[in-house]
């Protein structure tokens, strides 16, 4: 599976909008892209995946490049609630036993 | 529906003692996984599940053990702790491809169980 490099924290101020990149330059064409978060103390969270379209849901937009080595999570209005630390994570599909996690991005939102 | 539910939250072993960590989603899933998280590292995997009766190896299995003997139950045990050991537990659940669509379904994760080891 592809490994991913994101930056290791960002700050957000309140009300702004979260854009939190991942570079995934080795993934090939069947690997799906994943977003995470873990909240301090809790499990991780499933926040959103795609391919090779942009995706949004309730939570947040997804932004695949063309050449799908990068993406960007964009969390668009960030509230105190959304500081944690958020995973990028490449998956091949149908390999279920397989999410390489990497460290992630901190994100701080300030008031 | 309270998703996946990891039992207990906190447990402080002696090195050598023994000990069985529960999951139990209530989400129909058919997989189950074991993970541990450690500072400065990743999550990894330590053993997952297909189904009922069904168990496979992760990425670092040795010095635990699993059973899935019921679908909506996956125990983690640790036959002999080690200080190594000491970590926080996710357990989390997932049900496999739908269909004819390549997208994998995502994984739900219990809140963790914070494990040490003296």
């Amino acid at each position: 599976d592809a490994k991913t490099t994101q930056p290791p924290s960002m700050d957000c101020a309140e009300g702004r909008a979260a854009n939190l990149p991942c570079n995934h330059s080795t993934i090939s064409g069947n690997e799906y892209v994943y977003w995470y978060r873990q909240i301090h103390s809790q499990g991780p969270q499933y926040i959103i995946h795609g391919l090779k379209n942009n995706e949004t849901n309730e939570m947040a937009s997804l932004i695949i490049t063309e050449d799908r080595k990068s993406s960007t999570l964009i969390l668009p209005h960030a509230t105190l609630r959304d500081t944690a630390v958020y995973y990028c994570i490449v998956r091949l599909a149908g390999n279920n036993r397989k999410l390489i996690w990497g460290l992630g991005t901190s994100l701080a939102v300030n008031p | 529906n309270a998703g996946v539910t990891q039992t207990p939250k906190f447990r402080v072993l002696k090195t050598g003692q023994s000990m069985t960590l529960l999951c139990a989603q209530d989400m129909n899933h058919e997989y189950m996984y074991w993970y541990r998280q450690d500072p400065g590292m990743g999550l990894r995997l330590i053993h997952y599940s297909v189904g009922e009766g069904t168990t496979a190896k992760g990425e670092v299995p040795d010095g635990y053990n699993v059973s899935r003997l019921k679908k909506q139950n996956f125990l983690l045990g640790l036959e002999s702790a080690a200080p190594s050991q000491t970590s926080v537990y996710f357990c989390a659940s997932s049900q496999p491809r739908q269909g004819l669509f390549l997208s994998n379904q995502p994984q739900h994760f219990g809140d963790g169980t914070r494990l040490s080891i003296l």
